[in-house]
């Protein structure tokens, strides 16, 4: 079945760097699209962007920009999320969560990841 | 402040039925498909209605969903406790050139 499986929580001061995966399986990585999507202690859903995994050219949302880095494996089908010089305010669950998109529209998101919580605490 | 505009929270009584609405702009809801994801305490959001109104393999049709010009609405019927999540409406904002969500609502069975 089509599964995304994350990598685990990460504990990380202010300044240092993370890098959450995305492991996909069940699909042919290369036609669907992987999204971000961060999730802040008690609140709501933001996208972050995604990737091309055709192509591997990323896109990123307002506020995303910068310390956000999306790249690929496309010899493990596995997406990963960086983040660099963190800030408390980083603190949050981040998913990946597969979407295709044709020229003219796109399908939801569908599946997500299981969510990786990133605690930033010195 | 979220793009889309959902209730902070809802409840309803076991069996009973219950509306979520979500209202947006012609920019986002007036002009794109609406989809609804469930999430379930502690949980990764799941898909629950896509394409306004469709249904994805598995999901119960006491879940339904509508539009209508700007806005949208989930319908959740024949209430279970185990409904009790939070519930967010998203979908592409053609100015923005973003996804977006609702805030979320938190639906309770009394």
């Amino acid at each position: 079945q089509v599964q995304l499986v994350q990598s685990g929580s990460e504990l990380k001061k202010p300044g240092a760097s993370v890098k959450v995966s995305c492991k996909a399986s069940g699909y042919t990585f290369s036609t669907y699209a992987m999204n971000w999507v961060r999730q802040a202690p008690g609140q709501g859903l933001e996208w972050m962007g995604w990737i091309n995994t055709n192509s591997g050219n990323p896109t990123y949302a307002q506020g995303f920009t910068g310390r956000f880095v999306f790249s690929l494996d496309t010899s493990v089908s596995t997406a990963y999320l960086q983040i660099s010089s963190l800030k408390a305010e980083d603190t949050a669950v981040y998913y990946c969560a597969r979407r295709y998109c044709s020229s003219s529209s796109c399908s939801p998101f569908d599946p997500w990841g299981q969510g990786t919580l990133v605690t930033v605490s010195s | 402040q979220s793009v889309l505009t959902q209730p902070p929270s809802v409840s309803a009584a076991p069996g009973q039925k219950v509306t979520i609405s979500c209202s947006g702009s012609s920019s986002n809801i007036g002009n794109n498909y609406i989809s609804w994801y469930q999430q379930l305490p502690g949980t990764a959001p799941k898909l629950l209605i896509y394409d306004n109104n469709k249904r994805p393999s598995g999901i119960p049709d006491r879940f339904s969903g509508s539009k209508s010009g700007t806005s949208a609405t989930l319908g959740i019927t024949g209430l279970q406790t185990g409904d009790e999540a939070d519930y967010y409406c998203g979908t592409w904002d053609s100015s923005l050139s973003a996804e977006v969500f609702g805030g979320g609502t938190k639906l309770t069975v009394l």
